[in-house]
């Protein structure tokens, strides 16, 4: 069954909206997260990497003030959008590791949200 | 900079068939590969996993091997079945970022299996 949910699964607002975009992780504890956005027909894109009691951080390109991640708790962490405009209009999908720090681990990812902006 | 390239780009074929799916990667220091499915508005499904210092893994009717000194990787998918028919994408791990790692994708592999 699934390790990670997220939600929700999709948004549509207007233009100007901020977006909130809950992952958790189900059954185990996850100190790191990611982010990801993909465009149609395009492969993944991370975005940041979100880690539990510090800040995120951010992949080249990626403006901080507009994609707000916050890591409150080891199984929960947002994403918001903020002031969100048509060109956000995305798929974010969202990931985490099962163990501490073992980078042998599988990545499980999120059913990922579809965001549209109009 | 690590760069995943997967081949072919898509794939259309008759129910029964085995196939190949092909991932190169340039950088070989890698941790490990992962094989993934996604259907379409969905997230991604972990198939497998290989270790860097594995050759190969298998589960049910699929198999990837891992030739981490030439850089490829391949997903053999025996018996096709239309229920397979799914976007798969290849991910290696490298180092960078976090002690995790970084994972970077491949454009992935559309797959049609046709009855």
């Amino acid at each position: 069954g699934a390790v990670v949910s997220q939600h929700p699964s999709r948004v549509i607002c207007k233009s100007g909206t901020s977006v909130k975009i809950e992952c958790r992780s189900l059954d185990f504890q996850a100190t790191t997260m990611f982010w990801y956005r993909q465009f149609p027909k395009k492969s993944l894109m991370l975005m940041a990497t979100s880690n539990e009691g510090s800040k995120a951080t951010y992949e080249q390109g990626v403006e901080k003030d507009k994609f707000l991640i916050n890591h409150a708790s080891l199984t929960l962490s947002t994403l918001t959008v903020t002031s969100a405009h048509p060109e956000d209009s995305s798929f974010y999908i969202c990931s985490a590791i099962r163990g501490a720090t073992d980078s042998n681990q599988p990545q499980h990812f999120g059913d990922g949200t579809r965001l549209s902006i109009l | 900079k690590q760069e995943v390239t997967q081949i072919p780009a898509a794939l259309s074929v008759p129910e029964g068939e085995n196939l190949v799916l092909n991932c190169s990667f340039t950088d070989s220091a890698i941790y490990n590969l992962q094989w993934f499915r996604q259907d379409p508005g969905k997230g991604l499904t972990s198939l497998l996993l290989i270790q860097s210092s594995q050759r190969e893994q298998t589960s049910g009717r699929l198999n990837a091997s891992l030739d981490k000194s030439s850089g490829r990787s391949t997903l053999y998918i025996a018996a096709s079945q239309p229920g397979d028919s799914a976007t798969y994408l290849c991910a290696v791990r490298t180092a960078g970022g976090t002690s995790y790692g970084k994972l970077t994708f491949g454009q992935g592999t559309i797959l049609t299996v046709h009855p």
